[in-house]
């Protein structure tokens, strides 16, 4: 069965970096691209980006662009997403999904998402 | 801000049919596909319909969506306890060199 499992909860300070990993099984690796989401407390969901784990392309959100950077290791099936200069605004729940559809918007499995915690 | 406009809430009785809805545009919806994710309370997103009536695998056919131009809506029929939940419409957006675009959410109650 496919599984998408995150790393743990992180807390970070201000201007700090965060890598959070996504180890993908059940499925081909290199045959889905990989989305991340966050989602801020009590708010909705805002798309980041997204890498193709087959030759590592990503197309970024612009908001993000210059802050986030996606990367895969297909040894290990698994998807990073780092977040640079992080703020307290920054401070959020971050999602990898698994984008089963061409056209970019269909995520059909989830990760357990990550809580990071931004504060000083 | 979200692109993509949902009603903040919605609410019916056990039994009842609900719908909600979402607007956008012509570089997301009105040329792309929408989806809905469900949301429960401390749980990640779950896909409920994908390209605007596509029901995955598990998820009862009391769930319905169509498209109509740059609106989309989702229809929950014999609504249940269960269903209460955040409902979260998306789509690709072509402008800004192509990105995922969400809406802001509904909140559905089921009283």
């Amino acid at each position: 069965q496919v599984q998408l499992v995150q790393s743990g909860a992180e807390v970070k300070k201000p201007g700090a970096s965060v890598k959070i990993s996504c180890k993908a099984s059940g499925y081909t690796f290199t045959g889905y691209s990989m989305s991340w989401v966050r989602q801020a407390p009590g708010q909705g969901l805002e798309w980041m980006g997204v890498i193709d784990p087959s030759d590592g392309r990503t197309n970024y959100a612009q908001k993000f662009q210059g802050r986030v950077t996606m990367t895969r290791d297909t040894s290990t099936s698994t998807v990073y997403m780092e977040l640079s200069s992080l703020k307290s605004e920054d401070t959020a729940v971050f999602y990898c999904a698994r984008v089963f559809l061409t056209t970019g918007s269909e995520f059909d499995f989830w990760g357990q998402g990550t809580l990071v915690t931004v504060s000083s | 801000q979200s692109v993509l406009t949902q009603s903040p809430s919605a609410s019916g009785t056990p039994g009842q049919r609900v719908t909600m809805s979402c607007s956008g545009s012509s570089s997301n919806i009105g040329r792309n596909t929408v989806n809905w994710y469900q949301q429960l309370p401390g749980t990640a997103p779950r896909l409920v319909i994908y390209a605007n009536d596509g029901r995955p695998s598990g998820v009862p056919d009391r769930f319905s969506g169509s498209k109509s131009g740059t609106s989309a809506s989702l229809a929950i029929s014999g609504l249940q306890s269960d269903d209460e939940a955040d409902y979260y419409c998306a789509a690709w957006d072509d402008s800004l060199s192509g990105q995922v675009v969400f809406g802001g959410g509904t909140k559905l109650t089921v009283l």
